[in-house]
C-alpha cells in the first residue's frame, strides 16, 4: 500500500551541483505534480503532468526541469542548484487533472538543503 | 490567479474543546473544489475534508466539518472534541482544473 514514494528523503548539495528527485505512484493515477514548501508560504506548484507524455509549468518553474518517464514516474531535476532552492519538495498524484472531487495524494517529501 | 488566505498563523485549543480555522479565497470561477489538508510533524499531507463548490450542504467527516460560504468566499474548518493527535499544520487549498493553490497554513496546538 505504498501510494506515492519519493526518494531521497534528505539531501544536501553544494551550490552548482545537479540533482534529480524521484517520484513513483502505484495508484494508476494519470496526473502527477511537484510542489515546494517554504516556511510561511504553503505549498507552491513547480510543474505538473496531466497525463503520460505531457508536462506543464506551475507557479514557480524557474531552475527546474521535469520528466514524466511513464505513467508511474515523475522526476524533478535541479540542473545547477542554488541556495534559494533549499526547501521541502513534495510529489503528488491524482486520478485526473480536470474537474471532480478527487484529491491529490502526497508523498512524504524530500528535504533538500543547498549550501 | 486564485489566491488562498489563512489569516491565523497559529491557533491553540484545549483537548476536548472546539476550534475553528479560517480560510478565504479569491476566484472568478464558479466550478471548483476546496480542501483542508493536515500536515503533522512527520510532514505527510493528509486529506481532512473536501467540499464541492456547487454543493450548498457543508461537508462533514466525523469530528471535522466546514462552514462554506460561497458568496463570501470563505471556507472555515471546525474541529470538535479536539484530540492531541489533531496537533499539526493545517492547509486550506483551492482546486480548479486540477491545480491546487494552498494557503500559508495554520499551526494548531492542542493542550492537554
Amino acid at each position: 500500500n505504498a501510494g506515492v514514494t519519493q526518494t531521497p528523503k534528505f539531501q544536501v548539495l553544494k551550490t552548482g551541483q545537479s540533482m534529480t528527485l524521484q517520484c513513483a505512484q502505484d495508484m494508476n493515477h494519470n496526473s502527477m505534480y511537484w510542489y515546494r514548501q517554504d516556511p510561511g508560504m504553503g505549498l507552491r506548484l513547480i510543474y505538473y503532468s496531466a497525463s503520460e507524455g505531457t508536462t506543464d509549468k506551475g507557479e514557480v518553474p524557474n531552475g527546474y526541469n521535469v520528466s514524466r518517464l511513464n505513467k508511474r514516474e515523475f522526476s524533478l531535476r535541479l540542473e545547477s542548484a542554488a541556495p534559494s532552492q533549499t526547501s521541502v519538495y513534495f510529489c503528488a498524484s491524482s486520478e485526473v487533472l480536470g474537474t471532480g472531487p478527487q484529491p491529490q495524494h502526497f508523498g512524504d517529501g524530500t528535504r533538500l538543503s543547498i549550501l | 490567479a486564485q489566491t488562498v488566505t489563512q489569516s491565523q498563523p497559529e491557533m491553540s485549543v484545549q483537548e476536548a474543546e472546539t476550534v475553528t480555522l479560517s480560510c478565504t479565497y479569491d476566484t472568478s470561477e464558479s466550478d471548483y473544489y476546496l480542501f483542508w489538508y493536515k500536515q503533522p510533524p512527520s510532514r505527510q499531507m493528509i486529506l481532512v475534508i473536501r467540499q464541492e463548490a456547487y454543493k450548498q450542504q457543508n461537508a462533514t467527516e466525523n469530528r471535522f466539518s466546514v462552514n462554506f460560504q460561497k458568496a463570501a468566499k470563505s471556507f472555515s474548518l471546525k474541529i470538535s472534541d479536539s484530540q492531541l493527535g489533531d496537533a499539526a499544520m493545517y492547509f486550506c487549498a483551492y482546486r480548479s482544473y486540477g491545480k491546487l493553490t494552498f494557503g500559508q497554513g495554520t499551526i494548531l496546538t492542542v493542550h492537554p
